[in-house]
């Protein structure tokens, strides 16, 4: 069974762009979960989709957007970039609520 | 608002050591832990959860309601166990994304 798959694995943006990032979820799996990775806040949960509606969100500014295809892929977007965005951004996968989930190798995202 | 606590940014152990890994956390209902490992160059893989109370790989993690902890121990540490470990914390029910701790770094030194 294929994993968690995210693309694309580096990105460059400077100050301003938008940016967006694609994830594909285990077969199956109906809940794409989105997380931030920095050296300073470590990982911090982004928000969540179920069945193409938004679930959880985290403690995010609204330039982190998502949003969930009806087959479950999932994509996540982030405008007016700032140096601070710069991080590993990880998607897990889960088959139902209260299920383990299952990371990415992530989406490492540089802002210059 | 849910808290994961790991003391330790590293650890480090002899190989054939035991090995303890800090875990506390606060949060005023009935959560569900998980431990999530991260080898190098590989992604962030589940290693344990609490209500499934098996070991993996030679660790187990047992809740203390009582002390709000999830600690990971291994009595005997081998080389392949180095890596990153991170305690994390689901809300009861499970709606919800993870709380993870800031993450201990093991390293078993031969």
């Amino acid at each position: 069974k294929a994993g968690v798959t995210q693309t694309p694995r580096y990105l460059i943006k400077t100050r301003g762009q938008q940016v967006t990032l694609s994830c594909s979820p285990i077969s199956g799996h109906r809940s794409v979960s989105w997380y931030q990775q920095t050296p300073g806040q470590g990982l911090q949960f982004l928000f969540e989709y179920f069945s193409e509606t938004q679930r959880n969100k985290g403690n995010f500014p609204g330039r982190f957007s998502g949003r969930q295809f009806s087959n479950s892929r999932s994509e996540m977007n982030v405008s007016t970039l700032e140096l601070g965005d710069s991080a590993l951004y990880l998607c897990a996968s889960r088959k139902e609520v209260g299920q383990p989930q299952h990371f990415g190798d992530g989406t490492r995202l540089s802002i210059l | 608002a849910q808290r994961v606590t790991q003391p330790e940014k590293l650890l480090s152990v002899f190989k054939g050591a035991p090995v303890e890994l800090k875990c506390n956390y606060s949060y005023s209902g009935s959560p569900e832990l998980f431990w999530y490992v991260q080898y190098s160059r590989q992604r962030l893989q589940l290693l344990l959860r609490h209500i499934s109370r098996e070991s993996i790989k030679g660790f187990t993690a047992d809740l203390n309601k009582g002390e709000t902890s999830f600690h990971l121990k291994k009595p005997f540490a081998q080389e392949e166990d180095s890596a990153m470990y991170y305690c994390a914390l689901m809300k009861g029910g499970g709606a919800d994304g993870l709380t993870f701790g800031k993450g201990t770094h093991l390293i078993i030194q031969p």
